[in-house]
């Protein structure tokens, strides 16, 4: 079974820069999209990143994606951490008609 | 604005069997897949399956013996039905649609509701 694997929790500083990885047991990462999906405690999840690279609107633009092939994994990156950017963080993709989420990044920004 | 709401009993007795609907308000049902994600307390998210307008399904396989969704078009609203649950299934339970049309990836989330297995 396909499984998409994260850090369980990464921290870094009020404006620096933080990148989370999601990384694919099989197969190919780059075969599939992979959207990125942003959520705050007692919310529900919103998405941040979609097809790899894409934001949706409203999302600020220190919010990115990317897919490395060598790695076989895709990962989102965050610049000019805000403390509001605390939330977990988790990456989907999909295949054979079903949907795989990984199991999540908890961001802490101090 | 496309809005969802989730709607069902927040307590169901073990072996029972879950119920949950989902209205969306602000655009139609037709021409769009609708997921359905669980999220026990404390953990990640585990998508359930999802139906497309017309009534076809996929479930999660660690899962699909005892899924079912159901879409009633008239009323703009999706079911899901989970049946012998134990305490393992009690989780906030979302329903979110399909962006673009497609199953892949959710870009509406209704805002959730709790579902406690407990007799």
């Amino acid at each position: 079974n396909f499984m998409l694997t994260q850090p369980h929790s990464v921290s870094e500083s009020p404006g620096k820069t933080v990148t989370i990885s999601c990384t694919g047991s099989s197969g190919s990462v780059a075969s599939h999209y992979v959207q990125w999906y942003q959520q705050r405690p007692g919310s529900a999840p919103t998405t941040v990143i979609y097809e790899d690279n894409q934001r949706p609107s409203g999302v600020p633009d220190r919010f990115s994606g990317s897919i490395d092939r060598s790695s076989n994994s895709a990962s989102l990156t965050i610049s000019g951490l805000k403390t509001e950017d605390e939330a977990d963080y988790y990456c989907q993709s999909y295949g054979d008609s079903i949907l795989i989420f990984g199991g999540g990044t908890k961001l802490t920004v101090l | 604005q496309v809005q969802l709401q989730e709607s069902g009993p927040g307590l169901v007795t073990p072996s029972e069997t879950l119920s949950l609907t989902c209205t969306v308000s602000g655009g139609s049902i037709t021409n769009y897949y609708w997921s359905w994600v669980r999220q026990p307390p404390g953990k990640g998210l585990e998508w359930i399956g999802y139906i497309f307008y017309t009534g076809n399904t996929s479930y999660n396989p660690s899962l699909k013996s005892r899924v079912t969704m159901s879409v009633d078009t008239s009323k703009n609203q999706f079911s899901l039905k989970l049946s012998s649950v134990t305490a393992a299934d009690t989780a906030v339970y979302y329903c979110a649609r399909g962006r673009s049309g497609w199953y892949r990836d959710l870009d509406y989330w209704g805002q959730g509701t709790l579902v406690t297995v407990s007799s």
